[in-house]
């Protein structure tokens, strides 16, 4: 099985900040790579697939990078609607895997 | 509008059995695969279970966690996803959510349901 690893679990950031979540693949996915915002009671919301694509409707501060193994979740100019916690999720093979989510908060 | 209803979550105890349902509509049913992706109290998310398409003959596959115990299934004719959960642990104590994939990409879980709540206990 593919293990997904998000470095932090929790981060603080300033409203108008930028925000840069990492999330690491046990083995090459090849950039199947999706990330999800998922607020509270809520269920996930899928705002990035294919590592890079960013699905219709999100916002333009959000942005994916990586490849390989490693991957990134940036936001940019952090708005208060983006309180939520992010998931990382690896595509390429199943066992469908998601990382262990970074909870997002306003400093 | 793609819409995704789970229902069938509760209480229920150990060894028992439930089954979940996930009524869809906004889309053609038989042309996605569906999956089933649940969520531990305050824990990640974890797949559980896919079903493919038609053009997949509507094969299945389980995780580790639940293959033997857990069964999914479609009525095609009502557009409705189920999934069958006997031999019931605690650790099966979570958020069940049914998801329907994007259209080209098996695994990306593009459209949710808002989840049911099935917990496990004496």
């Amino acid at each position: 099985d593919i293990q997904m690893t998000q470095s932090s679990s929790y981060l603080s950031v300033s409203l108008g900040g930028r925000v840069t979540i990492t999330c690491k693949a046990s083995d090459h996915i090849n950039n199947w790579l999706a990330w999800y915002q998922q607020k509270p009671g809520n269920a996930p919301r899928l705002l990035i697939s294919g590592a890079t694509s960013l699905e219709t409707g999100v916002p333009s501060r959000f942005s994916g990078s990586g490849s390989g193994k490693d991957y990134t979740l940036s936001i940019t100019s952090l708005q208060t609607e983006d309180v939520a916690t992010y998931y990382c999720q690896q595509y390429w093979s199943t066992p469908y895997t998601f990382g262990g989510g970074t909870k997002l908060e306003i400093k | 509008e793609v819409k995704l209803v789970e229902s069938g979550g509760g209480l229920v105890q150990p060894g028992g059995s439930l089954r979940l349902s996930c009524a869809t509509s906004g889309f053609t049913f038989s042309d996605f695969y569906m999956e089933w992706v649940r969520q531990p109290p305050g824990k990640r998310l974890e797949w559980i279970a896919a079903s493919r398409n038609k053009a997949n003959d509507y094969t299945t596959e389980y995780s580790a966690s639940v293959k033997g115990r857990f069964i999914v299934s479609r009525d095609t004719s009502q557009s409705i996803l189920y999934l069958q959960m006997n031999a019931l642990r605690a650790e099966d104590t979570a958020i069940y959510y049914c998801a329907r994939d994007a259209v080209y990409d098996p695994g990306l879980f593009a459209y949710w349901g808002q989840g049911t709540l099935v917990t496990v206990s004496a």
